[in-house]
Protein backbone atom coordinates (compact mmCIF):
# COMPACT_ATOMS: atom_id res chain seq x y z
CA UNK A 1 0.00 0.00 0.00
CA UNK A 2 1.54 3.33 -1.28
CA UNK A 3 1.96 5.73 1.46
CA UNK A 4 1.69 9.86 1.64
CA UNK A 5 3.73 11.33 -1.52
CA UNK A 6 4.76 14.93 -1.72
CA UNK A 7 6.22 16.81 -4.30
CA UNK A 8 8.80 17.99 -5.09
CA UNK A 9 11.52 16.51 -2.06
CA UNK A 10 13.45 19.60 -2.49
CA UNK A 11 12.60 23.31 -3.87
CA UNK A 12 14.56 26.26 -3.98
CA UNK A 13 12.43 29.51 -4.49
CA UNK A 14 13.55 33.82 -4.76
CA UNK A 15 12.00 35.83 -2.26
CA UNK A 16 8.43 37.38 -4.11
CA UNK A 17 7.76 34.08 -5.92
CA UNK A 18 4.75 32.07 -5.19
CA UNK A 19 5.15 27.90 -4.77
CA UNK A 20 2.72 25.18 -4.92
CA UNK A 21 3.36 22.39 -3.45
CA UNK A 22 1.49 18.51 -3.88
CA UNK A 23 0.51 15.72 -1.56
CA UNK A 24 -1.56 12.41 -2.53
CA UNK A 25 -2.90 10.66 0.23
CA UNK A 26 -2.98 7.06 0.93
CA UNK A 27 -6.29 5.56 -1.04
CA UNK A 28 -9.59 5.88 0.86
CA UNK A 29 -8.23 8.40 3.11
CA UNK A 30 -10.67 11.67 2.79
CA UNK A 31 -8.67 14.02 5.53
CA UNK A 32 -5.64 15.74 4.69
CA UNK A 33 -3.51 17.79 6.94
CA UNK A 34 -0.90 20.36 6.06
CA UNK A 35 2.19 21.28 8.73
CA UNK A 36 5.11 23.67 8.62
CA UNK A 37 8.17 22.46 10.78
CA UNK A 38 11.08 25.12 11.23
CA UNK A 39 13.97 24.56 14.07
CA UNK A 40 12.00 27.70 15.76
CA UNK A 41 8.94 26.83 16.31
CA UNK A 42 9.11 23.46 15.72
CA UNK A 43 5.70 21.94 13.97
CA UNK A 44 2.77 23.93 13.35
CA UNK A 45 -0.09 23.05 11.87
CA UNK A 46 -1.28 25.05 8.85
CA UNK A 47 -5.02 23.65 7.38
CA UNK A 48 -6.79 20.58 7.28
CA UNK A 49 -9.34 19.78 4.21
CA UNK A 50 -11.66 16.99 3.70
CA UNK A 51 -14.28 16.23 1.15
CA UNK A 52 -12.89 19.33 -0.54
CA UNK A 53 -13.39 21.94 1.84
CA UNK A 54 -10.99 23.20 4.68
CA UNK A 55 -12.26 22.23 7.73
CA UNK A 56 -9.78 23.81 10.42
CA UNK A 57 -7.07 26.83 9.62
CA UNK A 58 -3.98 27.12 11.87
CA UNK A 59 -2.87 30.54 13.18
CA UNK A 60 -0.85 31.58 9.35
CA UNK A 61 -1.35 34.37 7.02
CA UNK A 62 -3.47 34.80 4.20
CA UNK A 63 -0.24 34.09 1.98
CA UNK A 64 -0.62 30.54 2.72
CA UNK A 65 -3.52 29.15 1.22
CA UNK A 66 -4.31 25.19 -0.12
CA UNK A 67 -7.10 22.98 -1.56
CA UNK A 68 -8.18 19.68 -2.29
CA UNK A 69 -9.24 18.04 -4.96
CA UNK A 70 -12.45 15.55 -5.89
CA UNK A 71 -9.88 12.60 -5.48
CA UNK A 72 -8.95 14.07 -1.52
CA UNK A 73 -5.14 14.56 -3.23
CA UNK A 74 -4.89 18.10 -2.22
CA UNK A 75 -2.03 20.89 -3.13
CA UNK A 76 -1.09 24.15 -0.88
CA UNK A 77 0.15 27.49 -2.20
CA UNK A 78 2.60 30.07 -0.69
CA UNK A 79 2.38 33.34 -2.43
CA UNK A 80 4.53 36.48 -1.95
CA UNK A 81 7.44 33.99 -0.18
CA UNK A 82 9.50 34.96 2.43
CA UNK A 83 12.70 34.33 3.61
CA UNK A 84 11.10 32.59 6.83
CA UNK A 85 9.08 30.70 4.79
CA UNK A 86 11.88 28.19 4.46
CA UNK A 87 10.63 24.81 6.06
CA UNK A 88 9.73 21.64 5.97
CA UNK A 89 6.25 21.39 4.61
CA UNK A 90 4.48 18.35 5.87
CA UNK A 91 1.38 16.72 4.62
CA UNK A 92 -0.72 13.94 6.54
CA UNK A 93 -3.74 11.95 5.57
CA UNK A 94 -6.05 10.13 7.77
CA UNK A 95 -9.34 7.86 7.20
CA UNK A 96 -11.32 10.14 9.08
CA UNK A 97 -14.28 8.24 9.99
CA UNK A 98 -16.82 9.63 12.53
CA UNK A 99 -15.34 9.39 16.58
CA UNK A 100 -12.12 10.78 16.29
CA UNK A 101 -10.55 6.88 16.58
CA UNK A 102 -7.84 7.00 13.63
CA UNK A 103 -4.66 8.09 13.14
CA UNK A 104 -2.37 9.69 10.77
CA UNK A 105 0.14 8.88 8.28
CA UNK A 106 2.86 11.65 7.53
CA UNK A 107 4.43 11.94 3.99
CA UNK A 108 8.05 12.46 3.85
CA UNK A 109 7.63 16.20 2.97
CA UNK A 110 8.95 19.23 1.06
CA UNK A 111 11.85 20.80 1.99
CA UNK A 112 11.38 24.91 0.85
CA UNK A 113 14.67 26.76 0.98
CA UNK A 114 13.53 30.58 0.02
CA UNK A 115 16.48 32.77 -1.08
CA UNK B 1 -6.08 22.71 23.53
CA UNK B 2 -4.59 20.77 26.16
CA UNK B 3 -1.11 21.01 27.04
CA UNK B 4 1.37 18.66 27.60
CA UNK B 5 4.85 18.45 29.75
CA UNK B 6 7.27 15.44 28.39
CA UNK B 7 11.16 14.99 29.30
CA UNK B 8 13.61 17.09 26.87
CA UNK B 9 15.59 14.15 26.34
CA UNK B 10 16.16 10.42 27.64
CA UNK B 11 18.77 7.98 26.87
CA UNK B 12 18.13 4.05 27.13
CA UNK B 13 20.16 1.18 26.49
CA UNK B 14 19.97 -1.17 22.89
CA UNK B 15 17.26 -3.85 23.82
CA UNK B 16 16.36 -2.51 26.97
CA UNK B 17 12.19 -1.52 27.69
CA UNK B 18 11.92 1.95 27.89
CA UNK B 19 9.47 4.46 29.48
CA UNK B 20 8.81 7.35 27.84
CA UNK B 21 6.49 9.78 30.38
CA UNK B 22 4.01 12.54 29.22
CA UNK B 23 1.84 14.93 31.44
CA UNK B 24 -1.55 15.73 29.99
CA UNK B 25 -3.41 17.14 32.57
CA UNK B 26 -5.73 19.55 31.27
CA UNK B 27 -6.83 16.60 28.92
CA UNK B 28 -10.84 16.57 28.09
CA UNK B 29 -12.98 13.50 28.54
CA UNK B 30 -13.06 13.20 24.29
CA UNK B 31 -9.56 13.75 23.79
CA UNK B 32 -7.89 10.78 22.08
CA UNK B 33 -3.87 10.42 23.12
CA UNK B 34 -1.80 9.83 20.38
CA UNK B 35 2.00 9.39 20.68
CA UNK B 36 3.90 10.21 17.20
CA UNK B 37 7.64 10.01 16.54
CA UNK B 38 10.09 11.69 14.30
CA UNK B 39 13.62 10.27 12.77
CA UNK B 40 16.11 12.59 11.83
CA UNK B 41 15.40 14.01 8.17
CA UNK B 42 11.74 11.99 7.79
CA UNK B 43 8.13 12.98 8.77
CA UNK B 44 6.57 12.22 11.61
CA UNK B 45 5.41 8.56 12.39
CA UNK B 46 2.86 7.49 13.54
CA UNK B 47 3.08 5.14 16.88
CA UNK B 48 -0.10 4.34 18.98
CA UNK B 49 -3.32 6.00 20.10
CA UNK B 50 -5.58 5.60 23.11
CA UNK B 51 -8.86 6.73 24.74
CA UNK B 52 -9.40 4.74 28.55
CA UNK B 53 -8.27 1.52 27.96
CA UNK B 54 -4.00 0.26 27.77
CA UNK B 55 -3.04 -0.12 23.93
CA UNK B 56 -0.55 -2.51 22.54
CA UNK B 57 0.39 -2.56 18.47
CA UNK B 58 3.20 -4.14 17.44
CA UNK B 59 5.33 -1.08 17.84
CA UNK B 60 4.39 0.19 21.28
CA UNK B 61 2.34 -0.09 24.37
CA UNK B 62 0.42 3.22 25.79
CA UNK B 63 -0.71 2.88 29.30
CA UNK B 64 -3.02 5.52 30.33
CA UNK B 65 -3.89 6.46 33.95
CA UNK B 66 -7.17 6.01 34.78
CA UNK B 67 -7.79 9.60 35.50
CA UNK B 68 -6.51 9.98 31.91
CA UNK B 69 -3.96 12.95 33.53
CA UNK B 70 -0.29 11.04 32.41
CA UNK B 71 0.05 8.28 29.99
CA UNK B 72 3.27 6.28 29.32
CA UNK B 73 4.87 4.76 25.69
CA UNK B 74 6.54 1.83 26.23
CA UNK B 75 8.32 0.16 23.96
CA UNK B 76 9.50 -3.48 25.31
CA UNK B 77 13.35 -3.39 23.24
CA UNK B 78 14.72 -0.55 22.30
CA UNK B 79 16.36 -0.47 18.87
CA UNK B 80 19.23 1.74 17.57
CA UNK B 81 16.47 2.50 15.11
CA UNK B 82 13.91 3.51 17.58
CA UNK B 83 16.04 6.86 18.18
CA UNK B 84 13.80 9.86 17.26
CA UNK B 85 11.71 12.67 19.36
CA UNK B 86 8.91 11.36 20.59
CA UNK B 87 5.42 13.08 20.60
CA UNK B 88 2.54 12.73 22.80
CA UNK B 89 -0.09 14.26 21.72
CA UNK B 90 -4.14 14.78 23.32
CA UNK B 91 -6.01 14.92 19.80
CA UNK B 92 -9.63 16.40 20.29
CA UNK B 93 -11.29 15.36 18.28
CA UNK B 94 -13.62 17.98 17.19
CA UNK B 95 -10.70 19.83 16.06
CA UNK B 96 -10.30 17.48 12.93
CA UNK B 97 -6.83 17.01 11.75
CA UNK B 98 -5.51 19.64 14.00
CA UNK B 99 -2.48 17.86 16.05
CA UNK B 100 -0.48 19.86 18.52
CA UNK B 101 2.83 19.10 18.82
CA UNK B 102 4.97 20.29 21.65
CA UNK B 103 8.87 19.87 21.63
CA UNK B 104 8.60 16.32 22.45
CA UNK B 105 11.37 13.92 23.87
CA UNK B 106 14.42 13.25 21.93
CA UNK B 107 15.00 9.32 22.85
CA UNK B 108 18.89 8.47 22.21
CA UNK B 109 19.75 4.23 22.29
CA UNK B 110 23.23 3.22 23.19
CA UNK B 111 24.21 0.30 21.97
Amino acid sequence: KAGVTQTPRYLIKTRGQQVTLSCSPISGHRSVSWYQQTPGQGLQFLFEYFSETQRNKGNFPGRFSGRQFSNSRSEMNVSTLELGDSALYLCASSLAVEGGNYGYTFGSGTRLTVV
Amino acid sequence: DAKTTQPNSMESNEEEPVHLPCNHSTISGTDYIHWYRQLPSQGPEYVIHGLTSNVNNRMASLAIAEDRKSSTLILHRATLRDAAVYYCIPRDYNQGGKLIFGQGTELSVKP
